[in-house]
This record gives C-alpha cells, structure tokens and sequence, in this order.
C-alpha cells in the first residue's frame, strides 16, 4: 500500500539553526511531491512543490530536495524563527486524478 | 492568490442533526474541490473527490450517504454530514484546484470546520 512517512516526533531547534524534516514514500510513482505548512486549528498552506526532474527547489528561507532513487525529500528552513513554528506536510498526488495523500506531518518549534 | 472560504468555522451541535459545510472558491474557478478530515495529530484523510455538475467520487470506507457531497457551480462545494454522531466529531476541511492551472499545481485549502457532535 502506499504510505508517506514523516518524522514521527516534533522537532525544537533553536533561533537561527536550520531546520531539517524527512518525507520518505512507498509504492509511489509521483511526478511531483509537495510541502505544506499547518497551523494549529487552520488549513493547510502550501509551501513549495517540487517536480520528479528537479532535484532541488528553493524559495526564500526554504529549501527542498527530491530524490527518487530513495523516494525521499527532505524540507528545509534556514536561519529558522520563532514564526517558523507550526507542522509540516508533505504530500503526493494519489495515483489517479489529482487529489493528495498526505504524510501526519513533523511538528517543528523554534525556540528563541 | 487563490481563496477558498469555508463555513462555517466552527459547529457545535446535538447527535442526530444534519450539518452542512460550505466550500467556495472566490476568486477562481474549481471544476474539482476535494473533502478531507483530519483527527488530532493525523494526517488529512481525503474523504471524496467533488466534480462540478457530476457525482463526487468517494474514498473506500466513506458512507456516500452519510457524508452527502454537492458540487453544484464552479464555485462551490457543499459537504452534509447526516444525522451526526459524537464519532463524526472531527476537522473538516475542504480544497480546490483552479480549473485554469495546470495539474501538476498546488491545491488550495480552507481554514476548515470544526465539527463537535454532543
């Protein structure tokens, strides 16, 4: 069956450190994986997107890598802030049609 | 950017009422709106796939009569939980794609819904 795994325990860090979270897939096959950013009683924000033939992807302070071979991603924050704080997803696209599976998501909590 | 309005944002109600969530997009087109559930630390659960003008498309496991899904415009999705009971109690939310992106774009989500049956 198809199963996205996320680090399964939050993550602290402190100001300033980057970040580093881990999505690995099975049983995909996908053109492109995604990463969302979730606050605590809100909807999911979308962060980045990430095609099969790029190997890595930056926006800002943020920095994702997709590598196939391993069928895994991993998201970046640099020089990570207190704002930074919330839960990460990742997603794929379910293998018809364009709806998405998402991983449960690593909590991450900046520390001043 | 691309908004999509879901309401409402929270609901609090007895066990047997029928509640109805709404979805819309404001400022595109959404030929596809896709329904999720989440329970605390879970991951979003996709319950069903709304099609503008056909029958949505549920997920294996989801009672197509319990979780009613109208997709009458291009802007609008609508999800009724029937007869709600304290199991359905859970966070709703709703997402849309833009009918004039292309596939392989991101989806656009709702704040969500609330949903606590008593």
């Amino acid at each position: 069956s198809q199963k996205i795994e996320q680090n399964s325990e939050a993550l602290n860090i402190q100001e300033g450190k980057t970040a580093t979270l881990t999505c690995n897939y099975t049983n995909y096959s996908p053109a492109y994986l995604q990463w969302y950013r979730q606050d605590p009683g809100r909807g999911p924000v979308f962060l980045l997107l990430i095609r099969e033939n790029e190997k890595e992807k930056r926006k800002e302070r943020l920095k994702v890598t997709f590598d196939t071979t391993l069928k895994q991603s991993l998201f970046h924050i640099t020089a990570s802030q207190p704002a930074d704080s919330a839960t990460y997803l990742c997603a794929l696209a379910k293998n018809s049609g364009y709806a998405l599976n998402f991983g449960k998501g690593t909590s991450l909590l900046v520390t001043p | 950017g691309a908004v999509v309005s879901q309401h409402p944002s929270r609901v609090i109600c007895k066990s047997g009422t029928s509640v109805k969530i709404e979805c819309r997009s404001l400022d595109f087109q959404a030929t596809t709106m896709f329904w999720y559930r989440q329970f605390p630390k879970q991951s979003l659960m996709l319950m069903a796939t709304s099609n503008e003008g056909s029958k949505a498309t549920y997920e294996q496991g989801v009672e197509k009569d319990k979780f009613l899904i109208n997709h009458a415009s291009l802007t609008l999705s609508t999800l009724t939980v029937t007869s709600a009971h304290p199991e359905d109690s859970s966070f709703y939310i709703c997402s849309a794609r833009d009918a004039a992106e292309a596939s392989n774009q991101p989806q656009h989500f709702g704040d969500g819904t609330r949903l606590s049956i008593l």
